[in-house]
């Protein structure tokens, strides 16, 4: 069963617009951590955040803001102002026990000028 | 800075080799994963290693195998290359046990087999 549902496959915007990425997990721990990672063209997958399922509390670094919701099992990543430079593949994951990080699909984000 | 390198960024190979895919990582990190990356399926995990010489299995570990000998170095040999096995290949650690832990990755292998 496919653990971390991304349902976008592709997004495209253009420069200042906002754009939400959406991302639904399944699991039955009461104790999980949930990431985001950016694969830019380069190829590397970088890491974003990190947030563990006892904290619900949104969070907002610069123009990158996630929201938490265990009622609804989602970790959705919201880039306000988006810029060309955003552009890239976005992967949500989810780790419910050590050494096990399952990913999503991936929603691939293209901003344009 | 956090390093993981992958040896080689484009690899072909013929059907039926045995492939070599190398990772090192610079950070004595205790954990070390192979990944595959095909379009509409994410990250698959191919196989894990906590320790030297120890391996797990991951979600598609048929026909790959791994090799840890050193605590830097996560090897994912391919026994006999087949077409399917065309994809990226990724390879990240992560410092220990724990679920979290965020891992690092290495910037990819594209292997393409003919």
């Amino acid at each position: 069963a496919q653990k971390v549902t991304q349902a976008q496959t592709e997004i495209s915007v253009v420069e200042k617009e906002d754009v939400t990425l959406d991302c639904v997990y399944e699991t039955r721990d009461t104790t999980y951590y949930l990431f985001w990672y950016k694969q830019p063209p380069s190829g590397e997958l970088v890491f974003l955040i990190r947030r563990n399922s006892f904290d619900e509390q949104n969070e907002i670094s610069g123009r990158y803001s996630w929201n938490f919701q265990k009622s609804t099992s989602s970790f959705n990543f919201t880039i306000t102002a988006s810029q060309v430079v955003d552009s890239a593949v976005y992967f949500c994951a989810l780790s419910e026990w050590d050494n096990d990080m399952r990913f999503g699909a991936g929603t691939r984000l293209t901003v344009k000028p | 800075d956090v390093k993981v390198t992958q040896s080689s960024r484009y690899l072909v190979k013929r059907t039926g080799e045995k492939v070599f895919l190398e990772c090192v990582q610079d950070m004595d990190h205790e954990n070390m994963f192979w990944y595959r990356q095909d379009p509409g399926l994410g990250l698959r995990l191919i196989y894990f290693s906590y320790d030297v010489k120890m391996k797990e299995k991951g979600d598609i570990p048929e026909g790959y195998s791994v090799s840890r000998e050193k605590k830097e170095r996560f090897s994912l040999i391919l026994e006999s290359a087949s077409t399917n096995q065309t994809s990226m290949y990724l390879c990240a650690s992560s410092p220990y046990r724990g679920r979290e832990t965020e891992a690092f990755f290495g910037q990819g292998t594209r292997l393409t087999v003919v």
